[in-house]
């Protein structure tokens, strides 16, 4: 497709239970990035993919938190036994490679709400 | 470590200029700059690299202090269409991960 594309859009699920979001980043786009965004908040850096190089996840807040991509496609961003702190706006960007030269592409975001 | 934005928000009419800044504590490589409108995803506007020139268009522009680590982000004659969040993202050396402020929240009035 032309963008970033993210589901669902909106996400609402009773607390304790998984959830698995995903991300389609644009063709050709070597690097995937996850991003948290709480109400009124900045983003906050979960987890990026580079290629085939092993992903960094120096950001995930916890072990509930995981992250897949096959190759250079599509990614999936697992919350395990969700609470009500992860209520937020996951939002997924994508850019032709990493580097500090290279603009990030970001899809609509999914809307995460635990009851 | 997260860059600092300042002001946090700022209102302006039609017709009058901004300047949102963004610091560091940390030697930088690059400064990008989004704007976020409420409920849409961030946008990019530009990016400003370590050694790079002034960025910019005509009415949005910025610049970057590589010795204080400081990038400002200028807007003039705003349109009511600048309306939005503005964040700065930055990256220390070595290829780490783009750290975002906490965003400037610009609103601009007729």
């Amino acid at each position: 497709g032309a963008g970033v594309s993210q589901s669902p859009s909106n996400k609402v699920t009773e607390k304790g239970k998984d959830v698995e979001l995903r991300c389609d980043p644009i063709s050709g786009h070597t690097a995937l990035y996850w991003y948290r965004q709480r109400l009124g908040q900045g983003l906050e850096f979960l987890i990026y993919f580079q290629g085939n190089s092993a992903p960094d996840k120096s950001g995930l807040p916890s072990d509930r938190f995981s992250a897949e991509r096959t190759g250079e496609s599509v990614s999936t961003l697992t919350i395990q036994r969700t609470q009500q702190e992860d209520s937020a706006v996951y939002l997924c960007a994508s850019s032709f490679r990493t580097g500090g030269d290279q603009p990030q592409h970001f899809g609509d975001g999914t809307r995460l709400s635990i009851l | 470590q997260q860059p600092v934005q300042s002001p946090q928000a700022v209102i302006l009419r039609e017709g009058e200029d901004a300047v949102i800044n963004c610091s560091s504590s940390k030697a930088l490589y690059s400064v990008h700059w989004y704007r976020q409108k409420h409920g849409e995803a961030p946008v990019f506007l530009m990016i400003l690299l370590k050694g790079g020139e002034q960025k910019g268009h005509e009415k949005i522009s910025a610049s970057f202090n590589e010795k204080k680590q400081q990038s400002s982000l200028y807007l003039t004659a705003s349109q009511l269409s600048y309306s939005g969040t503005y964040f700065c993202g930055t990256e220390g050396t070595g290829n780490t991960p783009l750290v975002f402020g906490k965003g400037t929240r610009l609103s601009v009035i007729a």
